[in-house]
């Protein structure tokens, strides 16, 4: 079936940037998204790519996709310690719904 | 953009009652919402896809007489656990999606069976 997959932890210091991995099996793809949850809290959509682009910037954030390996990352550039959470790596499903990996939990040092 | 609202964003409630738990698209018709759990530290798992007017259709493992979803309306889903036990306090989160695009979330209901 489905799946995606992305590292449980990454570590920064303040001022640098993260760069957030995720991988995925469904070859049919559209939209890849990038959510991000804080303690307690509901899922905020922070951006989203469509499947022909290889690339989209919005502000700090910078998303890559290499579609050919199935391969998406997240880089938060300049990283605040506001950035905390857990940031979800979600694939479109054929049934419309998202399929999440486990998630990434950001820490960042100031 | 658009928005979900989910309600009760906390619940505590005795083991064997049953608790309801609503998800509303404020400006937009959702003809398909998704209800979802996390477990801590875990993702989302997908428990069903609720469609209005139609039964709901449930992954896996998950009981429908024990999660029940009502999708009455364009803007209105429910889920009900019933006979909540502690094994079901979790983290539920709906979602509901705009025509055939974009997905919007809710903030989560969070559930605990004493």
């Amino acid at each position: 079936g489905e799946d995606v997959e992305q590292s449980l932890f990454l570590s920064v210091r303040e001022g640098d940037s993260s760069v957030i991995n995720c991988t995925y099996t469904d070859s049919s793809s559209t939209y890849l998204y990038w959510y991000k949850q804080e303690p307690g809290a509901g899922l905020q959509l922070l951006t989203y790519i469509f499947s022909n682009m290889d690339m989209k910037q919005d502000q700090r954030l910078t998303v890559l996709l290499n579609k050919k390996d199935k391969h998406l990352s997240l880089r938060i550039a300049d990283t605040q310690t506001g950035d905390s959470a857990i940031y979800f790596c979600a694939d479109r499903g054929s049934q419309g719904n998202l399929i999440f990996g486990k998630g990434t939990k950001l820490s960042v040092k100031p | 953009g658009a928005v979900v609202s989910q309600h009760p964003s906390w619940v505590i409630c005795k083991s064997g009652t049953s608790v309801k738990i609503e998800c509303r698209s404020l400006d937009f018709q959702a003809t398909t919402m998704f209800w979802y759990r996390q477990f801590p530290k875990q993702s989302l798992m997908l428990m069903a896809t609720s469609n209005e007017g139609s039964k709901a259709t449930y992954e896996q493992g998950v009981e429908k007489d024990k999660f029940l979803i009502n999708h009455a309306s364009l803007t209105l889903s429910t889920l009900t656990v019933t006979s909540a036990h502690p094994e079901d306090s979790s983290f539920y989160i709906c979602s509901a999606r705009l025509g055939a695009g974009e997905l919007f979330f809710g903030e989560g209901s969070r559930l605990t069976v004493l």
